[in-house]
């Protein structure tokens, strides 16, 4: 079955950047979107189809997709943007989820 | 605006069944151009997805899951339901429901506040 891998981790000081690896074979070739849970909280969908920000997104979040790593990139980081980040694409029909990015920002 | 919500026990024993609906409140489930899925988040673990539908019944599951799970629509009440069969420890979780957009590529754009389920005698 397809895999995707992410850092189980990123730190990141208040202000600067941050990215978020997601790697997977030829994921390159696929379209990647990226998700915000927070506890108690409705997941957020922050990247999808690789770059495109949905609407209400602030524009620091980018993303970039090429070979086998997709990249989601924070911009002047700020407090609010610690949580866990998920990458997640399509194989077969079948929606596959990184493991999951826990990032600090401290 | 379009919401989602979460609803059935929060405890199942092992070897039975568990039953979750998402009730879809601001939007039609009938809507063309939408799926919806059922996500699940084990404590500590990553996500996983468990299936999505689309509103004529047609059906789409995790080759993992398939053959103990069964998502099912019912139009008139705008409700979308997970059937998980045979539950262990290991289908503790807490389930989302999400609208799944897209042609041929698909995002889970909306999702549910999620509910935990423990599976525990």
């Amino acid at each position: 079955s397809y895999e995707l891998t992410q850092p189980p981790s990123v730190s990141v000081s208040p202000g600067q950047t941050a990215s978020i690896t997601c790697s997977g074979d030829k994921l390159g070739n696929k379209y990647v979107s990226w998700y915000q849970p927070k506890p108690g909280q409705s997941p957020v969908l922050v990247i999808y189809q690789n770059s495109k920000r949905p609407s209400g997104i602030p524009e620091r979040f980018s993303g970039s997709n090429s070979g086998h790593t997709a990249t989601l990139t924070i911009s002047g980081t700020q407090a609010m943007d610690e949580a866990d980040y998920y990458c997640q694409a399509w194989d077969s029909s079948t929606a596959v989820f990184g493991g999951g990015t826990k990032l600090t920002v401290l | 605006q379009v919401q989602l919500q979460e609803s059935g026990p929060g405890l199942v024993k092992p070897s039975e069944t568990l039953s979750l609906t998402c009730t879809v409140s601001g939007g039609s489930v009938s809507s063309g151009g939408f799926y919806w899925s059922w996500i699940r988040q084990p404590p500590g673990k990553g996500l996983e997805w468990i299936g999505y539908i689309f509103y004529s019944g047609i059906t789409n599951y995790n080759p993992s899951l398939k053959s103990r799970v069964t998502i099912s629509v019912d139009t008139s009440k705008n409700q979308f339901s997970l059937n998980l069969r045979s539950v262990t420890a290991a289908d503790t979780a807490v389930y989302f429901c999400a609208r799944t957009v897209g042609t041929s590529v698909y995002e889970f754009d909306l999702w549910g506040q999620g509910t935990l389920v423990t599976v525990s005698s």
